[in-house]
This record gives structure tokens, C-alpha cells and sequence, in this order.
């Protein structure tokens, strides 16, 4: 009973380079969410994916961050030109229904800028 | 908009104590409220969930939480905590009706001492 895969674990790179952080859902999810979590801020809620759509992403910065969820293949969220702000923790976690249902959460990636 | 405070930051209690960590939420309408549960390096894990009926829900581990409706709160609590309690508490809560994103407080950080 795979749970959601998250992968890498843990992520390095170096300001100005590009991150990618990849989430395979349950078996049977289709809504995918992202979150950060900063020390001591609890999880900040990024964005929402249904195959092929964004459904809300009104915790995204503006600029630099990009999430997809293609027919095929995992959720990505992309993080371009990478700042030391940028190293935390990013969780995703799917469910089967809407939103208002339980979520579940896979490792994370934790992400360190240098 | 919704929000959530969880009342301490930290929590330090010797084994067999009891427990009960604060959580209130700021939302007009009928909500779902969650707790999950971070034991250190694992993904969040679901303690318990309220959707509907008795507003006293029990979940895993022998924790239970309270829906207050009038006073906005669903507080976790324990009647003797282990060692192995050791981790970090979040209570979230969405909106029940429409598609909502889950919203999470800052989290609760128990240390249990042997």
C-alpha cells in the first residue's frame, strides 16, 4: 500500500540553480497539494493540482515557483533561481475526494539553498 | 478567510501526565477539523478528524479532541502521555462546503521526558 512518494528526501542547491521536487500520489488520488514548512511557521498551504489543472494556487509566490500535475507522471513543483529563503521543507499530500476531505502526506523534501 | 491558532509553541511534560494542547479556529461556516501528529523526521501522520456528529472524537494512540462550536476550539487531549508521544501536533481545519484547502496551525511542539 504505497503511501505518497516524495523524492528526493533532501535536495541541494546552490542560488541562482533550479529545484525540483516530485510527489506520485496515493493509488486512486487525483488532487494533489503542496505545502512548505518553515521552523516554527506550521505548514504553509502553496497550491492545489487536479490532473492537468490548477485548482488554486494562491500560496505561491508570484515569481520563480511553478507546479504541474500532467496526465502522466508525478506533480512537480518547480522552483527556478533558487534564494536561501527558499530552503524548507516542501510536503505534498493527495486525496481522493475534494479538499474537504483527509489529507495525506508523504515525507517531504527538504531543501537547502547554500 | 480561515485561520488556526494552536495556543503553546512548546510543550514539556514528564511521562504518564496529562495532556491537552489548544487549538482555535476562525472560520463563519461549518468546518472539518483535523489533528496530525510529526514524529521527528517522519511526513504528517492523521490522529483523529471531525466532520460531524458527537463533538467528542477519539483517534489513535489513545488521544481524543473536544468540538467546542461556541467557543471556536477543538483541543487534543491525553490523559497520560508517553515518551514516545514525543513529536509535533497540528490542527488544521477547512470549510466543509465547496473545495477548501486545508489550513494548519503552527504546530505544537510536546517533549515528553522519560
Amino acid at each position: 500500500n504505497a503511501g505518497v512518494m516524495q523524492n528526493p528526501r533532501h535536495l541541494v542547491r546552490r542560488r541562482g540553480q533550479e529545484a525540483r521536487l516530485r510527489c506520485s500520489p496515493m493509488k486512486g488520488h487525483s488532487h494533489v497539494y503542496w505545502y512548505r514548512q518553515l521552523p516554527e511557521e506550521g505548514l504553509k498551504f502553496m497550491v492545489y493540482l487536479q490532473k492537468e489543472n490548477i485548482i488554486d494556487e494562491s500560496g505561491m509566490p508570484k515569481e520563480r515557483f511553478s507546479a504541474e500535475f500532467p496526465k502522466e507522471g508525478p506533480s512537480i513543483l518547480r522552483i527556478q533561481q533558487v534564494v536561501r529563503g527558499d530552503s524548507a521543507a516542501y510536503f505534498c499530500a493527495s486525496s481522493q475526494d475534494r479538499g474537504t476531505e483527509e489529507l495525506f502526506f508523504g515525507s517531504g523534501t527538504q531543501l537547502s539553498v547554500l | 478567510a480561515q485561520s488556526v491558532s494552536q495556543h503553546n509553541h512548546h510543550v514539556i511534560l514528564s511521562e504518564a501526565a496529562s495532556l491537552e494542547l489548544g487549538c482555535n479556529y476562525s472560520y463563519g461556516g461549518t468546518v472539518n477539523l483535523f489533528w496530525y501528529v510529526q514524529y521527528p523526521g517522519q511526513h504528517l501522520q492523521l490522529l483523529l478528524k471531525y466532520f460531524s456528529g458527537d463533538p467528542l472524537v477519539k483517534g489513535i494512540k489513545g488521544f481524543e479532541a473536544e468540538f467546542i462550536k461556541s467557543k471556536f476550539s477543538f483541543n487534543l487531549r491525553k490523559p497520560s502521555v508517553q515518551w514516545s508521544d514525543t513529536a509535533e501536533y497540528f490542527c488544521a481545519v477547512n470549510a466543509e462546503s465547496g473545495y477548501s484547502t486545508l489550513t494548519f496551525g503552527k504546530g505544537t511542539m510536546l517533549l515528553v521526558s522519560p
